[in-house]
């Protein structure tokens, strides 16, 4: 049980067009899903938090109107680069949170993005 | 603000090599502690966490780490690393404002046949 996918698992872009990656919860109920991102050889940092039916949070620093989060249910979390540039160029890695098991997190594969 | 430090960048051994990974965090309230591995070109795998009770925790693939409360520490440990134990490993606590995890920088492991 705990499964999380991602979809896509890589993608390539130019530089200008959006980008939507999928998260999603397989066999569990997730209140609440987490974005991260990770720089080659750095570790995760959050990036945002979304909870179901609500607006996400973001970190600071982190451009809500560039990184838009919406978590339509209680299942699947999507996470839409706008108009992406070589810089947003890493690695993007959702968890969940069943909201039975709180304290625990369940990371999907990740999703490599490269923008051209 | 909550902190995960791994002290070693980078850890060379040899197969049969016992391993130790070092890991504070600075957070005050009651911690969740984890340890996840990257494996080369995969996604983070939990190794092994820690809720409460004993603190001497044992985790996957023979992995076992402690948590010393006074030394604010979650070391893991392995007695004998193998070549297939090549990997980033990442120290985590869910220390986050959101609930969310906050990691170290990960210890790259390379382990020589």
């Amino acid at each position: 049980g705990a499964v999380v996918s991602q979809h896509p698992s890589w993608v390539i872009c130019k530089s200008g067009t959006s980008v939507k990656i999928e998260c999603r919860s397989l066999d569990f109920q997730a209140t609440t899903m987490f974005w991260y991102r990770q720089f080659p050889k750095q570790s995760l940092m959050l990036m945002a938090t979304s909870n179901e039916g609500s607006k996400a949070t973001y970190e600071q620093g982190v451009e809500k109107d560039k990184f838009l989060i919406n978590h339509a249910s209680l299942t699947l979390s999507t996470l839409t680069v706008t108009s992406a540039h070589p810089e947003d160029s890493s690695f993007y890695i959702c968890s969940a949170r069943d909201g039975d098991r709180y304290n625990e997190q369940f990371f999907g594969p990740g999703t490599r993005l490269t923008v051209l | 603000a909550q902190s995960v430090s791994q002290h070693n960048h980078h850890v060379i051994l040899s197969e049969a090599a016992s391993l130790e990974l070092g890991c504070n965090y600075s957070y005050g309230g009651t911690v969740n502690l984890f340890w996840y591995v990257q494996y080369p070109g995969q996604h983070l795998q939990l190794l092994l966490k820690y809720f409460s009770g004993d603190p001497l925790v044992k985790g996957i693939k023979g992995f076992e780490a402690e948590f010393i409360k006074s030394k604010f520490s979650f070391n893991l440990r392995k007695p004998s690393v193998q070549w297939s134990d090549t990997a980033e490993y990442f120290c985590a606590v869910n220390g986050g404002s959101q609930g969310n995890l906050i990691f170290g920088k990960g210890t790259k492991l390379s382990v020589k046949p």
